[in-house]
This record gives C-alpha cells, structure tokens and sequence, in this order.
C-alpha cells in the first residue's frame, strides 16, 4: 500500500532553517508534492520533485532521493507567516496515478 | 479567476438528514476530488473522477456518494448523515497529466458538523 510518514510538529524561530522530512512507500512512484496549509484554509500547492536533487523555488527548496523513498522541504529565512501544516504526497496507487495520497501533515510553528 | 468553489462553507445538520455539498471548478479540469480532514489524520481521499460519469473510490468512501454530469461540478452527497461525518471537507481539481506534478487545487473547504 501507499503511506507516508512526517514529523508531527516543528519548531522554530524568524530568520532559521528548518526542514522537513518525508519518507514514503508506494507501489509505482510518479514523484513528490509538498502542500501548505494554513490553519483551516484550503492546501495548496508548493512544490514537487520526479527525479533526484534539489529543486528551488525562492526561499522554499525542497529534495528527493528515491533509492531511499525520502524527500525533504527546506524553508529558509523562516517568516511568522510560514507558521502552517506542510503535507508531502504522492500519486497512487490507481492505474492513473490520480490519486493524491497525503501524509498527515507537520506542523511548523515559528516564533519570534 | 481560476477557482474551486465549494458550497456552503458551514453546516450544522442532524444525524439522517440528506445533504449535498456542491463543488465547481472553471479551469476545465478533468479530474476533481473529495477529501475529508480530521486532526492527527491528514488530508484523506473519499471519492475522486476522472471525467464526466467516471468516479471511483477512495479511501474512506463509506457513507458518500458522488455524482460527475457535467465536468465542472462534483457534488457530495451524504444520504443519511451520522456524526462520524463531521469533519471539514475539501473539493479539488486537477488537470490530468500522466507525467509532472498533478498539482492539485482547493476549494475553501465545508465544516460539516453533524448531531
């Protein structure tokens, strides 16, 4: 079956680094989603990775090493608005690879 | 603007009484999905479709029922409703594509509580 698993919370201040990891098992894998969510708001889309390495998008990166079914998202330079759920996904398992399977989510809890 | 509309927004109903809750997207989208949220379990599939008149199952699709005639809409309806649907529930549309990121969008999401 698919599932993935995250941290449940993370912690952090203004200005730091944090990351947060992703380990997931899935039978045929199209690549890796990463979703924000804000508290009660609709989730929406930051970032995905099909093949290995780093992929940036301004003071969000995030990473995927699929030997080891692992990736990660990176915030920088974190801002009291990154304070939000982070959900990484993966399509699956269905022939089409329409489903969206999400992790439970980690909360990110930055402080001043 | 590009949206996914979801209606209404809150409702407090009780245990056995029919409700749909409609949802609409105009980015021409093939695929739309319902995801139910509950705290410590995520974001969780309930139904999905790929088309017009083309839905299948999800994860948790006991006690839902989803209907797609027209590629726009794709309500939700919950024949007879018990409290253990009380949840916030989420549409989303996608545009379908074998390769890349099936980015996937939301609608505000509905707070279903049932009594």
């Amino acid at each position: 079956g698919q599932s993935l698993e995250q941290p449940s919370e993370v912690t952090a201040v203004e200005g730091a680094i944090v990351q947060i990891n992703c380990t997931y098992q899935t039978s045929g894998f199209y690549g890796l989603s990463w979703y924000q969510q804000h508290d009660g708001g609709a989730p929406t889309f930051l970032s995905y990775n099909a093949l290995d390495g780093l992929e940036e998008t301004g003071r969000f990166s995030s990473f995927l090493s699929r030997s080891d079914s692992y990736g990660y998202l990176l915030l920088q330079e974190l801002q009291m608005k990154d304070s939000a759920s982070y959900f990484c996904a993966v399509r699956g398992p269905n022939q089409a690879g329409t489903a969206l399977i999400f992790g439970k989510g980690t909360t990110l809890s930055v402080s001043s | 603007e590009a949206q996914v509309t979801q209606n209404p927004r809150y409702l407090i109903t009780v245990t056995g009484k029919k409700l749909t809750v409609t949802c609409s997207q105009n980015m021409n989208h093939e695929y739309m999905s319902w995801y139910r949220q509950d705290p410590g379990l995520g974001l969780r599939q309930i139904y999905y479709s790929m088309n017009v008149e083309v839905t299948d199952k999800g994860d948790v699709p006991e006690g839902y029922k989803v209907s797609r005639k027209e590629k726009r809409n794709f309500p939700l309806i919950l024949e007879s409703p018990s409290p253990n649907q009380t949840s916030l529930y989420f549409c989303a549309s996608a545009s379908y594509q074998e390769q890349g990121s099936y980015e996937q969008y939301f609608g505000p999401g509905t707070r279903l509580t049932v009594t």
